[in-house]
């Protein structure tokens, strides 16, 4: 799978919003874009993911650069239980197994 | 609600101890499921995969006769980490792929501690 980089912490206050940024400049064609987060004790749980376009869902927005190399996952209001590591992991279509990253720890302030 | 079932959630026993972890897809079918682990601090690390009526695939550094994967179904897969010793404690979490192109499901994970 082609590598992510990612800052290794990031801190934000509460409900104000945070932009998670992630670079993959050796990105193919075919990957899909993905993030995950995990709660301490938890396994991961799926954010958001796409291909070109930028999506939207309830949990947060993927802004994806236009050449792809890099995307930026954007919380809008933080919330102390959005404290997690998130990953930003590029997969190949398909149903190939996710290899996760180091991702970011991020940590909100009350 | 969660979609892919794991148990147990802590698991506490002596070294020499074999520990079967079971991992179950709830309302779907998956011949294949995925096994990590997880040290304190790190990040997930995939040990294997397991297919429904064959052997699982195993990466490398990961000891087959250690940790044995079953997939007796299509919606149950167990690891048993045999003669397990205090080096083999660790996060275990089970996943099953979604649909194609579709978000990879996670199970809550499985403390396992090696006294």
């Amino acid at each position: 799978d082609a590598k992510t980089t990612q800052p290794n912490s990031m801190e934000s206050n509460e409900e104000e919003p945070v932009h998670l940024p992630c670079n993959h400049s050796t990105i193919s064609g075919t990957d899909y874009i993905h993030w995950y987060r995990q709660l301490p004790s938890q396994g991961p749980e799926y954010v958001i993911h796409g291909l070109t376009s930028n999506v939207n869902n309830r949990m947060a927005s993927l802004a994806i650069a236009e050449d792809r190399k890099s995307s930026t996952l954007i919380l809008h209001r933080a919330t102390l239980r959005d404290a997690a590591v998130y990953y930003c992991i590029l997969r190949l279509s398909g149903n190939t197994p996710l290899v996760f990253g180091k991702g970011t720890r991020l940590s909100v302030i009350a | 609600g969660a979609v892919v079932s794991q148990h147990p959630s802590w698991v506490i026993c002596k070294s020499g101890t074999s520990v079967k972890i079971e991992c179950r897809s709830l309302d779907f079918q998956a011949t294949t499921m995925f096994w990590y682990r997880q040290f304190p601090k790190q990040s997930l690390m995939l040990m294997a995969t397991s297919n429904e009526g064959s052997k699982a695939t195993y990466e490398q550094g990961v000891e087959k006769d250690k940790f044995l994967i079953n997939h007796a179904s299509l919606t149950l897969s167990t690891l048993t980490v045999t003669s397990a010793h205090p080096e083999d404690s660790s996060f275990y979490i089970c996943s099953a792929p979604g649909r194609v192109n579709q978000p990879q499901h996670f199970g809550d994970g499985t403390r396992l501690s090696i006294l």
